[in-house]
């Protein structure tokens, strides 16, 4: 079974702080996203990569940057945190080849105070 | 880009009784899947659709993708306790894309 984990369950900063939010999978898949997921609006993709050192943006990248220095794992970087990126932060991964299901992380539920 | 759109956002049904979630795209989907999240949980893949007209079955659960790949339902026969979560659809924009469009999903709760 695919394995996804994420570095922390629960996470709590201030407001200014920088904030890593760590991901690691050991499938040796090639693409791995990051999500925030809200009350009524789902899941959104912040970033996402498709191999070591690529990275693409998704549709709110705005306040975070990424960083995939490995295969096997994918960080989330808050520059500033602030209290509008409180959220659940999911993590996931998948197989290149094909439209593959997506394998996710259990989240890290993150309050920005 | 790419929508998705996921009727109803909540639904409350009677342990016995059956339950549909539907999704919609303005778009020619390319193929649609679907996944659960149990409360407090994160989304599991259940399946993937590819071909038009296309039928599933998982025990009490159905799929569908419609004709014209515009469209898919799930559908749960007689719910269970168990069966409790947000179910989402999602579709990638095309063959060999990265960005996976989720639907906002359906919570659905089952009184026992």
């Amino acid at each position: 079974d695919v394995k996804v984990t994420q570095s922390s369950r629960y996470l709590v900063k201030r407001t200014g702080e920088k904030v890593f939010l760590e991901c690691v999978q050991d499938m040796d898949h090639e693409n791995m996203f990051w999500y925030r997921q809200d009350p009524g609006l789902g899941l959104r993709l912040i970033y996402f990569s498709y191999d070591v050192k690529m990275k693409e943006k998704g549709d709110i990248p705005e306040g975070y940057s990424v960083s995939r220095e490995k295969k096997e794992r994918f960080s989330l970087i808050l520059e500033s945190a602030s209290t509008n990126q409180t959220s659940m932060y999911l993590c996931a991964s998948r197989q290149t080849l094909g439209n593959q299901p997506q394998h996710f992380g259990d989240g890290t539920r993150l309050s920005i105070l | 880009g790419q929508q998705v759109m996921q009727i109803p956002q909540y639904q409350h049904v009677q342990e016995g009784e059956d339950f549909t979630t539907y999704c919609n795209s303005s778009t020619t989907l390319s193929n649609i899947q679907w996944y659960k999240q149990r409360p407090g949980g994160h989304p599991v893949f259940l399946i993937q659709l590819v071909k038009s007209g296309e039928v599933k079955k998982q025990k009490r659960l159905t799929f569908q993708f419609g004709e014209a790949k515009k469209n898919s339902s799930l559908h749960i026969t007689a719910t269970q306790t168990t069966d409790v979560g947000t179910y989402f659809c999602a579709a990638y924009s095309g063959a060999g894309s990265y960005q996976l469009t989720f639907g906002k999903g359906t919570k659905l709760s089952v009184i026992p």
